[in-house]
């Protein structure tokens, strides 16, 4: 079974700065893809980027790269330029035993991030 | 470009009464849909998904069902609800096609129940 850790607390970013959420996830499929999504507090759920596993090159859209480390397990998000706009929940999450045309997604519990300016 | 619908947004129900919540699609034929749950302050659980008309898996055990009675419908349901029924629905689509675990899912607006 996939399995999405995200163990951040709450995290304070100064306006303008870059931050750093931190996924680690664990399955045994040879293929998957990873996902991040961000939660406002209107509750809904917004796609910010995709990583496939066998990706070559770190995914990149906008403001949002994923850091993506195959060995270590890791999926990282990096947000540059943080903007008040982006204080939100945002969850990692995993595609589910890449069976074809079926789209399953384990979420991890989520990182609080509040942008100040 | 496509749309997705749920309803309604927010639903205060007392414990032991039926629930029926609705998701429709527009604008793709033959999406994938999803059913989640988000408890407060918690990640999303996925409930029932569907890969077409009358098809349904469940990965839950729990008090709800889901049924597809079109191919661009989803409805949550529940006979008697539980206090623990309380939470955040989410509906998704996908398309059907893609590269494994490539496809993205999109979320509707949400419906916030509360059972007392």
């Amino acid at each position: 079974a996939q399995k999405i850790t995200q163990t951040q607390p709450g995290m304070f970013v100064q306006e303008k700065e870059a931050v750093t959420l931190d996924c680690t996830y664990d399955t045994s499929d040879p293929s998957y893809g990873l996902f991040w999504y961000k939660q406002p507090s209107s509750g809904e759920m917004i796609f910010l980027i995709y990583q496939g596993s066998y990706d070559q090159q770190n995914a990149t859209e906008g403001r949002y790269s994923l850091n993506f480390q195959k060995a270590r397990k890791s999926a990282n998000l990096v947000i540059s330029a943080s903007q008040l706009g982006d204080s939100a929940m945002y969850f990692c999450a995993m595609s589910s035993d890449g069976v074809y045309g079926n789209n399953r997604l384990a979420f991890g519990k989520g990182n609080q991030v509040v942008v100040i300016p | 470009s496509q749309t997705i619908h749920q309803w309604p947004a927010t639903l205060v129900q007392p414990v032991g009464s039926p629930l029926s919540l609705e998701c429709t699609v527009e604008g793709t034929s033959n999406p994938n849909l999803y059913w989640y749950r988000q408890a407060a302050g918690r990640g999303l659980q996925l409930l029932f998904y569907s890969v077409g008309i009358g098809q349904i898996s469940s990965e839950v055990p729990q008090n709800l069902s889901a049924s597809r009675p079109q191919d661009r419908q989803f409805i949550l349901s529940s006979k008697k609800l539980l206090l623990s029924d309380s939470g955040f629905y989410l509906c998704a689509w996908s398309v059907r096609q893609g590269l494994p675990g490539a496809n993205v899912l999109t979320f509707g607006a949400g419906s916030r129940l509360t059972v007392l």
